[in-house]
C-alpha cells in the first residue's frame, strides 16, 4: 500500500486556520485520500475525502496538489474543540484488502485558547 | 440516528480469563470492522466482515482471538486466556461497503479492556 508521511505534531491557536500537510509521493492514480481525526478518548472520525479535485464539506476542506503527491487538510477556523490527531490515509479501490484502513500515527494537532 | 456502540466501556479482567466484547454497527450497514489500539502501537485493524461473505481475519494476532457477527448485525469479540498484552482498546467500526475508494467507516468509543 502507497505510504503517507505526516508531521508528528502541530500546534495552532483558536481561531485561526490549521493547514494540515501530507505527503503520499508513492499514490497510484487510483487512491483516494481520506482523513479521520480522533479526539481524546473517543473513536477516530471521518473528515474528509477526494480524488483529485479539491472537496469542501462542513468540517473542513481538502486541497490535493496538481501531482496527487501532497495534500492538505484545511480547518478555516480551529476550535479547542478540534484538538485531535488527524490521520491522512489512502484507499486503494482495487486492492484486494481496500476496505481496510491503515493508521499511521497521524498528526497530534494542539490547539491554543 | 444511532451511531456505532459497544459495550462494556471499561473491561478490566484477571489474566488467563476469557473476555467478550459487543459490537451494535449502525442499522442497515452491511461492513464491520473491529481495530485495537494500544498505547504506542496506533490503531491495527483485527477482522473484517461483509455480508454473507467470509470474514477476513488475517489481523487477529492469535488463535485466542475470535469473532462472529449473528445475523448481519451486531458483533462479539472474543479473546481467550487472556494475557496482559490484550491489554487495548478495542475500537468496532461500520460502513454501507460501497465499492471503490470512498466508503467511509464510523467508529464506536471503543472498550478498554485492561488485562491485570
Amino acid at each position: 500500500d502507497a505510504k503517507t508521511t505526516q508531521p508528528n505534531s502541530m500546534e495552532s491557536n483558536e481561531e485561526e486556520p490549521v493547514h494540515l500537510p501530507c505527503n503520499h509521493s508513492t499514490i497510484s492514480g487510483t487512491d483516494y485520500i481520506h482523513w479521520y481525526r480522533q479526539l481524546p478518548s473517543q473513536g477516530p472520525e471521518y473528515v474528509i475525502h477526494g480524488l483529485t479535485s479539491n472537496v469542501n464539506n462542513r468540517m473542513a476542506s481538502l486541497a490535493i496538489a496538481e501531482d496527487r503527491k501532497s495534500s492538505t487538510l484545511i480547518l478555516h477556523r480551529a476550535t479547542l474543540r478540534d484538538a485531535a490527531v488527524y490521520y491522512c490515509i489512502l484507499r486503494d479501490p482495487s486492492g484486494g484488502s481496500n476496505y481496510k484502513l491503515t493508521f499511521g500515527k497521524g498528526t497530534l494537532l494542539t490547539v491554543n485558547p | 440516528g444511532a451511531g456505532v456502540s459497544q459495550s462494556p466501556s471499561n473491561k478490566v479482567t484477571e489474566k488467563g480469563k476469557d473476555v467478550e466484547l459487543r459490537c451494535d454497527p449502525i442499522s442497515g450497514h452491511t461492513a464491520l470492522y473491529w481495530y485495537r489500539q494500544s498505547l504506542g502501537q496506533g490503531l491495527e485493524f483485527l477482522i473484517y466482515f461483509q455480508g454473507n461473505s467470509a470474514p477476513d481475519k488475517s489481523g487477529l494476532p492469535s488463535d485466542r482471538f475470535s469473532a462472529e457477527r449473528t445475523g448481519g448485525s451486531v458483533s462479539t469479540l472474543t479473546i481467550q486466556r487472556t494475557q496482559q498484552e490484550d491489554s487495548a482498546v478495542y475500537l468496532c467500526a461500520s460502513s454501507r461497503g460501497l465499492a471503490g475508494g470512498t466508503d467511509t467507516q464510523y467508529f464506536g468509543p471503543g472498550t478498554r479492556l485492561t488485562v491485570l
